[in-house]
Order: structure tokens, then sequence, then C-alpha cells
């Protein structure tokens, strides 16, 4: 089975521009989330979403980071404009939530490959 | 508020020689944990997880780990470890059935020593 999806691998991209990042969570998975790592502030969850609806999008450090999930096998995370800060590797994860897989807690939160962000 | 706190920023271990990384949780009720490590460059990968019943839990690549109410801990343990073993390790915590997202530790960087 393919694991979690992302694309791009690696984007470079100028202060000011357009970023979208992609994510195509394992099949069947109900929850999905969006983290970002950087050597100052590690691992930090920027939003997630149970059936596609957002739950809880208090991660999202500014209105310029917006995050959609049109579909149960798609999402994207947009920055718009694009800040040298934003330079980071953005992960994302799938998980079934509770009671999907007949048990009382979620499943494991299965991780992609990340993108590894840099804005000039 | 919720936190998981890994004391150790870098560990140097031996080859063959036991290794533990620790990690501290501090939750209002007992937290789902879990270990993940993550290579250079690559995602991160689980290594086991704690939700409730035996405290001594068993995961990938000969690691174990040990859930201790009574010290708000959760190490990472293995016997003796391979030079494979040299990566980021990440504890991290999670409530709500595990259905919310994680709150993960600072990480600790394993080093191994020929």
């Amino acid at each position: 089975d393919a694991g979690v999806i992302q694309s791009p691998r690696h984007e470079v991209t100028e202060m000011g521009q357009e970023v979208t990042l992609r994510c195509k969570p394992i099949s069947g998975h109900n929850s999905l989330f969006w983290y970002r790592q950087t050597m100052m502030r590690g691992l930090e969850l920027l939003i997630y979403f149970n059936n596609n609806v957002p739950i809880d999008d208090s991660g999202m450090p500014e209105d310029r980071f917006s995050a959609k999930m049109p579909n149960a096998s798609f999402s994207t995370l947009k920055i718009q404009p694009s800040e040298p800060r934003d330079s980071a590797v953005y992960f994302c994860a799938s998980s079934s939530l509770p009671g999907t897989s007949g048990g009382n807690v979620a499943d494991t939160q299965y991780f992609g490959p990340g993108t590894r962000l840099t804005v000039l | 508020a919720q936190s998981v706190t890994q004391p150790d920023i870098h560990i140097t271990v031996s080859e063959g020689a036991s290794l533990e990384l620790r990690c501290n949780y501090s939750y209002g009720a007992t937290p789902y944990l879990f270990w993940y490590v993550q290579s250079p460059g690559q995602g991160l990968q689980l290594l086991l997880k704690y939700f409730s019943g035996d405290t001594l839990v068993q995961g990938i690549k000969g690691f174990e780990a040990e859930f201790k109410r009574s010290q708000s801990s959760f190490n990472l343990r293995k016997p003796s470890v391979h030079w494979s073993d040299a990566a980021e390790y990440f504890c991290a915590g999670a409530s709500g059935g595990g259905a919310d997202g994680l709150t993960f530790g600072k990480g600790t960087h394993l080093i191994i020593q020929p």
C-alpha cells in the first residue's frame, strides 16, 4: 500500500510568492494533520481535519497560512505571501478516527516524507 | 498545558551498548504516548505506542518503552544499539483518544560510536 504522499519534496521560492504544498493521505484514513518542523521550534501541529472538516487550526501561525481538504484523498497547505521565516520541513500525516477500525482509540499517525520549503 | 519533554538533546553511545532515551509528559489525564524515529532527510517512522494496559511496550527494531505514571515518564530502551540506530528520536503525546494532533518533544539526537 502507498503511504502518505506529499508533493513537491523540495520547494525553493522567493519571498512574496505563493506556495502550495500537497498531501494525499492513506486510503481509508479519515484524519489528516499538517505539521511543521524547524530547528528552533521542533515539530509543531499546524492544523488537522476529521472527515475533511478542519477541527483545530490554532497552530496556523498567521493568516498567510491556509489549508483545505476538498475531499478524503487530497489536502493542500498554502502560504501567501511566503516569507523567509516560513522555511521549514512541512509534514502531512494521516490516521483513522476512533471507532473507524472497531477500536475506541485513533490509529497511529503515519507521516509522509515531508516537503522541504526554502523561501529566499 | 499539555507538554512532552525530552531532557537530552544529544546522546552518544558505543555500538553494542545499551540505550535509554528519556521522555517526560505533562497531561491532565493519561495521554497516548508514542516514540518516532527520523533518519536524516526522512519522514517519521513509528517505533512503538502506548494507549493502555501493559506498561512495557515492545516496538520495532528491538526497541521497548516503559510507561511509569508515578514518574510521568515514557523512556525508550534498547539493550544493544547498532550503527544504523543513529537518528533523531521523538517522543510524542496525544489526548482525545489519539484523534487530536500530536505534541512532540524537541527530540534526542543519537550518535553511535564505533
